[in-house]
């Protein structure tokens, strides 16, 4: 079992929609979470952290559930801007990131 | 001030031959590791350092590859001979340890031919 899984997608949305993306993690002694974004044939860019309490940043909605280990990302009003790849990542001690494989995502006009 | 600097960008290597790619970290950073992505894959961890010292290596394959991050100049990933398997993008990132967050460089694609 892979240590963070996520649907490889692609997600296919018009402008406008809302789309969620979901990603499970296997160690429960994972101490840090993120969500990256990462552009074709471009580096990660860190989007945002996620905490159990909750995580907002304008259009984008990050939630934790430590009991269940799953990660979830909330976009809403999708942009065209929006297309990219959407990476799952947790840190243990350490300090090490751990990726999952990502989630295309492709907003259509 | 400058964020990971990688280069080269590009990277042809005909089979048998080495690759060196090279990474500047952010100034101030002591933190460096290194990530492959293989074509339509995620991010695979390789090898954590610290100036001088390697801290974490599981990721590194056991043959033809080794990394260094020396005292003055940039971390270096070296692979020997290398193999079309290897042809991937190599991410460098930095950071000042603990829970700070990371920068990652523009990566080195490298193609074996």
């Amino acid at each position: 079992r892979k240590e963070v899984e996520q649907d490889p997608g692609p997600f296919n949305v018009p402008e406008g929609a809302t789309v969620a993306f979901n990603c499970t993690y296997s160690n429960s002694a994972s101490q840090s979470f993120f969500w990256y974004r990462q552009d074709c044939r471009k580096e990660p860019k860190l989007l945002m952290s996620v905490y159990s309490s909750g995580n907002e940043d304008g259009r984008f909605t990050a939630q934790l559930n430590r009991a269940s280990q799953y990660i979830s990302l909330l976009i809403r009003d999708s942009k065209l801007s929006d297309s990219a790849t959407y990476l799952c990542v947790v840190s243990n001690a350490g300090n090490m990131l751990t990726f999952g494989g990502g989630t295309r995502l492709m907003v259509k006009p | 001030n400058a964020g990971v600097m990688q280069n080269p960008r590009h990277l042809v290597r005909r089979r048998g031959q080495e690759a060196r790619l090279r990474c500047s970290p952010v100034k101030g950073h002591s933190h460096v590791y290194w990530y492959r992505q293989l074509p339509e894959e995620g991010l695979k961890f390789m090898v954590y350092l610290q100036k001088e010292n390697i801290i974490d290596e599981s990721g590194m394959p056991k043959e033809r590859f080794s990394a260094e991050f020396p005292k003055e100049g940039p971390s270096i990933l070296r692979i020997q001979q290398v193999v079309r398997g290897d042809s991937a993008a190599y991410f460098c990132a930095s950071s000042r340890g603990g829970e700070s967050g990371y920068t990652f460089g523009s990566g080195t694609r490298l193609t074996v031919v």
